[in-house]
């Protein structure tokens, strides 16, 4: 079976401090990758989405970026954090067409 | 993009179905209907999904317009742990890999 690995669940870092959170999925091949983001009591906001490796699909062209080094890992970066960045990052997959997205238990950046 | 409009908010009592409608006006032939729901502190989950016929499955069914314009989800016996949000989203050809979510709907469970 399929599953999604997210971490770290909670992360508090300063401002002008890097970030990198990681995202892998077992059990599958070749999945479509995202990042979404949520602030508090708000909806999913699209960061990224990539359909295979090296391929990278930009939502947000600020202080963030992904990379797929491998087919089932995708990471999302910053060199330097802001307060707005703080946030609930979730990473998701699916197949092509019109299957279904499944999340990562997301991780909960606070930039301090 | 195909956008969908859903209720901010709804309510209802423990044991009684509840509807949730969602708007997909621009919906494409070919693009099905998703739902998901997110708990508390949760990442979403899917609910249901389908194209034209209504659906069911052990979560829930979807009755889906004739016109394909809008959708309901529906929950037979709403239990105090169905409370979260719940997004409707369009998936398939025309939507792409780019899937994005509005707001969706807070559905609070009252025992």
């Amino acid at each position: 079976s399929q599953t999604i690995h997210q971490w770290p669940a909670t992360l508090v870092q300063p401002v002008g401090s890097p970030l990198s959170l990681e995202c892998t999925v077992e059990g599958t091949s070749n999945p479509n990758l995202y990042w979404y983001r949520q602030a508090a009591g708000r909806g999913l906001q699209l960061l990224f989405y990539s359909v295979g490796i090296g391929q990278i699909s930009s939502e947000v062209p600020q202080n963030l970026s992904a990379s797929r080094p491998q087919d089932r890992q995708f990471i999302l970066s910053s060199k330097k954090l802001l307060l707005s960045d703080s946030g609930f990052y979730l990473c998701a997959w699916n197949l092509r067409g019109n299957s279904p997205l499944h999340f990562g238990n997301g991780t909960r950046l606070t930039v301090t | 993009d195909a956008k969908t409009t859903q209720p901010n908010s709804m309510e209802s009592n423990e044991e009684e179905p509840v509807h949730l409608p969602c708007n997909h006006s621009t919906i494409s032939g070919t693009d099905y209907i998703h739902w998901y729901r997110q708990l508390p502190s949760q990442g979403p989950e899917y609910v249901i999904h389908g194209l034209t016929s209504n659906v069911n499955n052990r979560m829930a069914s979807l009755a889906i317009a004739e016109d394909r314009k809008s959708s309901t989800l529906i929950l037979h016996r709403a239990t105090l742990r169905d409370a979260a949000v719940y997004y409707c989203i369009p998936q398939g050809e025309t939507s792409g890999s780019r899937l994005t979510f509005g707001e969706g709907t807070q559905l609070t469970v009252n025992p």
